[in-house]
């Protein structure tokens, strides 16, 4: 059974940094490009960032770039991101998902980031 | 900035049929935007329902079928069923520099 289990969610002063986690087991991981996906409260799904499945490649929306980085440990199945110098308007539900070819095929259930004093 | 549109609310009757739209901002979508489509219902992750314009997954009911329709990816709901209230996400490829945008999402009501 494919799963995919995030966590490091948190509340976080602005300017603050948290690391996001997303456990995955039930296909080889090291084959597949990862996406991280975000959702404000009650807004619409945002493609945040995308990391290739060896690691060497990496996409971001504008609006992260220089404060956010993708990673991955395939030894681990586990991929990150590492947020840093975080906003109010980072405030999100932080989905991972899985991309074969194209395909975002199976999320995980996500893990809430609030900015916040 | 790319932005990807979609109707913001629709509504259809037990039974009927509703076609969802996406359209990208840079033109007509074509099938090299791989159009994949998303259900969401409140407090659930997204559920993938069409990739790469009109294949389903195993889960996906037969009444949801994606095409290209005008220019625009197009999500159609057909014998539409109470359960099939949420929220619908389109999700388009550009490549670089930012390789896939969202739609901005339609609410459908089953009314």
């Amino acid at each position: 059974e494919m799963q995919l289990v995030e966590s490091g969610g948190g509340l976080v002063q602005p300017g603050g940094s948290l690391r996001l986690s997303c456990a995955v087991s039930g296909f080889t991981f090291s084959d597949y490009y990862m996406t991280w996906v975000r959702q404000a409260p009650g807004k619409g799904l945002e493609w945040v960032a995308n990391i290739s499945p060896d690691g060497s490649a990496q996409s971001y929306v504008d609006s992260v770039k220089g404060r956010f980085t993708i990673f991955r440990d395939n030894a681990k199945n586990t991929l990150y991101m590492q947020m840093n110098s975080l906003r109010a308007e980072d405030t999100a539900m932080y989905y991972c998902a899985r991309d074969r070819d194209w395909n975002y095929d199976y999320w995980g259930q996500g893990t809430l980031v609030t900015v916040s004093t | 900035q790319t932005v990807v549109t979609q109707e913001p609310s629709l509504t259809v009757s037990p039974g009927g049929t509703v076609t969802l739209t996406c359209a990208s901002s840079t033109g007509a979508v074509t099938s090299g935007h791989y159009p994949n489509w998303f259900q969401q219902k409140p407090g659930q992750a997204p559920k993938a329902l069409i990739y790469s314009t009109s294949n389903k997954h195993s889960w996906t009911p037969a009444r949801f079928s994606g095409s290209l329709l005008g220019g625009k990816a197009a999500l159609t709901l057909s014998g539409v069923q109470p359960e099939d209230e949420a929220e619908y996400y389109c999700l388009l490829y550009y490549d670089v520099p930012q390789p896939w945008v969202f739609g901005t999402g339609t609410k459908v009501t089953v009314l």
